[in-house]
């Protein structure tokens, strides 16, 4: 699986976009990008995924540059409960090695 | 009900000591997975299952024995650790093992050996 790279930290201000950066330039066609983050003291927690196209759910917006090189998930209203480590991971969707493996992650702190 | 349920949240135990960490989920997913986090470190992958089956085993050392008595359920087996063993422990499942299926993970034992 290709691997990402994420600044180790950054914070924001309650009620404002937290934006969310990675770097995934080895990354293959059929890989995905997937967003988690972990809370202290809690198990890892999924966020959103995507291929190509840019994806928005309930929680956050995921946006995939054309090259598929890197990708920003934007929290659009920081709150204080969003501070936790957020990763990004990108994984092949075939074959049946398929997994989910870890990197260091970014930590988020939103302050108020 | 999207939950993944561990226990036992805590766990201390010496080296000569025989114990089990337990995971349920009741959410259907045919693929179960054991995870490994030091402090301040991400997660790391030790053992995936689907149906039931053992289908990844990442090098883990033979103190730490896995098994998937049904569906539902997930164990770990642990004997004879050491005390760079302790670790939180997290449990998390997914439909099956495709990977656009996410991950639900539990909230993790917190193990402490002496």
């Amino acid at each position: 699986d290709a691997k990402t790279t994420q600044p180790p930290s950054m914070d924001c201000a309650e009620g404002r976009a937290a934006n969310l950066p990675c770097n995934h330039s080895t990354i293959s066609g059929n890989e995905y990008v997937y967003w988690y983050r972990q809370i202290h003291s809690q198990g890892p927690q999924y966020i959103i995924h995507g291929l190509k196209n840019n994806e928005t759910n309930e929680m956050a917006s995921l946006i995939i540059t054309e090259d598929r090189k890197s990708s920003t998930l934007i929290l659009p209203h920081a709150t204080l409960r969003d501070t936790a480590v957020y990763y990004c991971i990108v994984r092949t969707n075939t074959g049946a090695n398929s997994k989910l493996t870890f990197g260091k992650g970014i930590t988020l702190s939103v302050r108020p | 009900d999207t939950e993944v349920t561990q226990t036992p949240k805590h766990l201390v135990m010496g080296m000569t000591n025989k114990k089990s960490l337990k995971c349920e989920q009741h959410m259907g997913h045919r693929a179960m997975y054991w995870y490994k986090q030091k402090a301040k470190k991400p997660p790391e992958l030790m053992f995936v299952y689907s149906y039931e089956k053992l289908s990844i085993n990442e090098s883990v050392p033979s103190r730490f024995s896995p098994e998937c008595p049904n569906s539902s359920l997930l164990n770990l087996h642990l004997h004879a650790l050491q005390p760079e063993d302790s670790a939180l422990y997290l449990c998390a499942s997914s439909q099956d093992r495709r990977a656009r299926e996410k991950l639900f993970f539990g909230s993790g034992t917190q193990l402490s050996v002496l």
